[in-house]
């Protein structure tokens, strides 16, 4: 069965460095997504990704944050200069078509600590 | 009018018992409302998932009530069982624009066995 797939699973940084976190979404998708899920919290909407430009972003997702998709298939999300509240659980998500709400596919997730 | 609440925040049940989540939302132009289901370590699945022209949805021992006038839907598992011990997340979304969840915060739900 097709799936979302994410690396790495659990990274550790220092405040301040630069993380990229990579998403490979299942291959006849179209709309891409990233979410969060601090620790025991709801999981919260960063960015969505469609015909290679950001379509929604939440407050969120500030100038620290970028999305691009280097290639058909790899969506990356970089923080630039991290901080401990970036400190999450990081979720990409796919869906197949562009109209009409449906499921959304999510990967495993890419856990991300900020000492 | 973006926010979803959800209850209980958990939710403890004897094995074989009905499980019963709610959640609440304030968008009315809100048209899609899946729950989904995470199990430690992994990312939410799709369980079950309704939109508002219907009452009632159920697959198996999963059962989605919706209730347009109220604006509540609620996950109702019966006959639960051990392995259905995971966090629930009821979600809903426009049927326009980037179709993008918005999550309630979830139930911790524990089945005994």
């Amino acid at each position: 069965e097709p799936e979302v797939t994410q690396t790495p699973s659990h990274q550790v940084t220092q405040m301040g460095q630069e993380v990229i976190l990579r998403c490979v979404p299942i291959s006849n998708h179209l709309y891409f997504y990233w979410y969060r899920q601090i620790l025991g919290q709801k999981v919260e909407f960063l960015v969505s990704f469609y015909n290679n430009e950001i379509s929604e972003k939440s407050e969120i997702f500030d100038d620290q944050f970028s999305v691009e998709r280097p290639d058909g298939s790899n969506f990356t999300l970089k923080i630039r200069s991290t901080k401990l509240e970036d400190s999450a659980m990081y979720f990409c998500a796919s869906r197949p078509r562009p109209f009409g709400a449906g499921e959304l596919f999510f990967g495993e997730g890419s856990r991300l600590t900020v000492l | 009018q973006q926010q979803v609440k959800q209850s209980p925040q958990s939710l403890i049940v004897q094995k074989g018992g009905i499980s019963i989540i709610n959640c609440a939302y304030e968008n009315t132009a809100f048209d899609y409302f899946p729950w989904y289901q995470q199990f430690p370590g992994k990312g939410p699945a799709l369980l079950i998932a309704i939109r508002p022209d219907v009452s009632e949805k159920k697959e198996g021992r999963f059962t989605i009530s919706f209730n347009k006038s109220a604006k509540q839907f609620s996950l109702h598992i019966m006959d639960s069982q051990p392995g259905d011990s995971a966090t629930y997340f009821c979600a809903a979304t426009l049927d326009s624009g980037t179709y993008k969840y918005i999550f309630g915060t979830g139930t911790r739900l524990k089945v005994l066995a």
